[in-house]
């Protein structure tokens, strides 16, 4: 059975950093495309970041890009994500979500039960 | 970029039929897929590639995607069925969006 288990969720200080983790089990973790999905407080679904599957591409979305790294360890089935220069606008839980690729299409078939990342002073 | 719409909330009395729009210029030239997400847990997908049900999924929810509309159908609506349902795609210009989500009541 597939299990994603996010941690690192805190409440941290405007400007301050955060490293999320994510561990994979139940399935070949080097074999997925894997990605970040968060949801500020009453909104919805936003797609963060992403990672391929060795760790060669990675994608980010606008408003994280130059603070939030993703990267992953295919020898210990986890993803990360680095925080840097966090916002107010960065609250949200952070989903940890396996990514299909296929057909000119692309999916997240599993998720994690998330990490509560709260920025505030 | 590309947009998807959907409406903020749609209601059902139990048993009946319940049908969550997604909308967005020629949707139907995409592969829509589409997540339940209750109150405090993640998102459940529900229908990958329009119509196809994972595991699990009860044969109640089908989906649909003609012109400008994709179309999550649940029928024979339970209680246990009330969420948040989003619908995503995959674009080549804007990579891979979501919906706003349609809060699905039942009455």
């Amino acid at each position: 059975e597939v299990h994603l288990v996010e941690s690192g969720g805190h409440l941290v200080q405007p400007g301050g950093s955060l490293r999320l983790s994510c561990a994979a089990s139940g399935f070949t973790f080097s074999a997925y495309s894997m990605s970040w999905v968060r949801q500020a407080p009453g909104k919805g679904l936003e797609w963060v970041a992403d990672i391929n599957k060795d760790g060669s591409e990675k994608y980010s979305v606008d408003s994280v890009k130059g603070r939030f790294t993703i990267s992953r360890d295919n020898s210990k089935n986890s993803l990360f994500l680095q925080m840097h220069n966090l916002r107010v606008e960065d609250t949200a839980v952070y989903f940890c979500a396996r990514r299909r690729v296929g057909s000119g299409t692309s999916f997240f078939d599993y998720w994690g039960q998330g990490a509560l990342v709260t920025v505030s002073s | 970029s590309y947009v998807l719409t959907q409406s903020p909330s749609v209601s059902v009395a139990p048993g009946k039929t319940a049908r969550i729009a997604c909308g967005g210029d020629n949707i139907e030239s995409k592969s829509v897929h589409w997540y339940q997400q209750k109150p405090g847990q993640a998102p459940l997908l529900v229908l990958s590639f329009d119509t196809d049900r994972p595991s699990g999924i009860p044969e109640r929810f089908s989906g649909s995607n003609s012109g400008n509309t994709a179309t999550l159908t649940i029928r024979r609506v339970e209680a246990g069925d009330e969420a948040v349902y989003y619908c995503q795609v995959w674009d080549n210009n804007s990579a891979l969006l979501f919906g706003g989500g349609t809060k699905l009541t039942v009455l």
